[in-house]
């Protein structure tokens, strides 16, 4: 089983829906959890952390569900903008960065 | 402030060259990280360093090296290319990680193709 999955999409929604991502993990050591955007033929980029308490920014919401061991981002009022790749990233500490990529989940907004 | 900056952008080798990939970040970060991106695959670990003179093996280290000779570079080379380093190549850096996760900054990408 791999450490980090997540539905490779593509999800295609319209401006404006409501779209949600979830990514499953299987080590239980894990620690930190977090979420990257990728744009096509870009480097990732840290979109926000994920707390245990859940935690907002903006239009996204991201939660973790330790017992199920699972992290989720809810993206409201979907903009064009926000057409990309998020990935699923992990951290299980440890002295230097034990750090696991997902495969991502692709996005595209239409119009 | 640049950032994390890579050079080359692109390359094509021939099986059996060599080349070495550069890595700059002008944040003067203690860690530093080079990681290869395929298509399903992620972002897999192949070297990374934890400040200027050290280095240590990721999870992809087969058929690479690296150097850090200076806080603020890290290269990545290739002795021998084959054709399964045909990838995008992706440098990192971050402050200080000790237990926890600090932010990882990534360069821009340098697409290789090996023919």
């Amino acid at each position: 089983r791999k450490e980090v999955e997540q539905d490779p999409g593509p999800f295609n929604v319209p401006e404006g829906a409501t779209v949600a991502f979830n990514c499953t993990y299987s080590n239980s050591a894990s620690q930190s959890f977090f979420w990257y955007r990728q744009d096509c033929r870009k480097e990732p980029k840290l979109l926000m952390s994920v707390y245990s308490s859940g935690n907002e920014d903006g239009r996204f919401t991201a939660q973790l569900n330790r017992a199920s061991q699972y992290i989720s981002l809810l993206i409201r009022d979907s903009k064009l903008s926000d057409s990309a790749t998020y990935l699923c990233v992990l951290s299980r500490g440890g002295g230097y960065q034990k750090v696991t990529f997902g495969t991502g989940t692709k996005l595209q907004v239409i119009p | 402030n640049a950032g994390v900056t890579q050079t080359p952008k692109f390359r094509v080798l021939k099986t059996g060259q060599s080349m070495t990939l550069l890595c700059a970040q002008d944040m003067n970060h203690e860690y530093m990280y080079w990681y290869r991106q395929d298509p399903g695959m992620g972002l897999r670990l192949i070297h990374y360093s934890v400040g200027e003179g050290t280095t240590a093996k990721g999870e992809v280290p087969d058929g690479y090296n690296v150097s850090r000779l200076k806080k603020q570079n890290f290269l990545l080379g290739l002795e021998s290319a084959a054709p399964s380093q045909t990838s995008v190549y992706f440098c990192a850096s971050s402050d200080l990680g000790g237990g926890n996760y600090n932010e990882q900054f990534f360069g821009p990408g340098t697409r290789l193709t090996v023919l």
